[in-house]
């Protein structure tokens, strides 16, 4: 089975300071990754996803991940931190059970941008 | 033009008694989730749908039923419910089960048991 592990709970940067949330995964075969991200009280909205295309993969509102197998990761960039960026992120692989595939989530990483 | 809805938004309601939740997407796909997040957010998938078949089912207390009217449609029943069924539950969609689709998700149902 699949797994992912977001090595920080919390991140804490400043505005206009770059930003990284850091993912790795496990994986038999070569998987397929996303990123999404949860404003408080809302739904889930994908920042970017890896489908074994280009190992940088470039998303919405200026993230950016590079899948890296040398070290079995998928970290999220940002160059510069906004306010609005406050977040919890998911580092998420998509994993094929009995027959099907299924999403194996991360456990968050909280994301608090200081003015 | 909300692509996945859910109803309700916020539920409150006494241990024991049975609920659901309603959930339709109008983004034309084909497969259907129920995820559960729990008070530390974290998230795993309950159920899965495609074209109104059940394809996942996880190890979740069969007080639990999923129903699919339709592909539009996935709905969740919870029978005598508890104290630990307190969540946010989330439905989700994709085009169909494959590993690089991604899902979309509705705004979540926010289920309180006193």
């Amino acid at each position: 089975a699949q797994s992912v592990t977001q090595l920080d709970s919390h991140v804490s940067v400043s505005e206009g300071t770059p930003v990284l949330l850091r993912c790795n995964y496990s994986s038999s075969y070569s998987p397929s990754l996303f990123w999404y991200v949860q404003h408080p009280n809302k739904g889930l909205q994908l920042l970017l996803k890896y489908t074994s295309a280009a190992t940088l993969v470039k998303g919405i509102n200026g993230f950016e991940a590079e899948f890296k197998k040398s070290e079995t990761s998928f970290h999220l960039t940002k160059p510069s931190a906004h306010m609005s960026d406050a977040a919890e992120y998911f580092c998420v692989v998509s994993d094929k059970g009995s027959g099907t595939y299924k999403y194996i989530f991360g456990t968050g990483t909280r994301l608090k941008v200081l003015a | 033009d909300t692509a996945v809805s859910q109803t309700p938004k916020y539920l409150v309601t006494q241990m024991g008694n049975d609920k659901s939740i309603k959930c339709e997407q109008n983004l034309g796909h084909d497969t259907m989730y129920w995820y559960k997040q729990d008070s530390k957010k974290f998230l795993k998938i309950m159920f899965s749908y495609n074209n109104k078949e059940l394809i996942i089912n996880e190890t979740v207390p069969n007080r639990f039923s999923p129903k699919s009217p339709d592909k539009a449609h996935l709905n969740l029943h919870i029978n005598s419910l508890e104290l630990g069924d307190s969540a946010v539950y989330f439905c989700a969609s994709s085009p169909t089960g494959g590993s690089y689709n991604e899902q979309f998700f509705g705004p979540g149902t926010r289920l309180t048991v006193l």
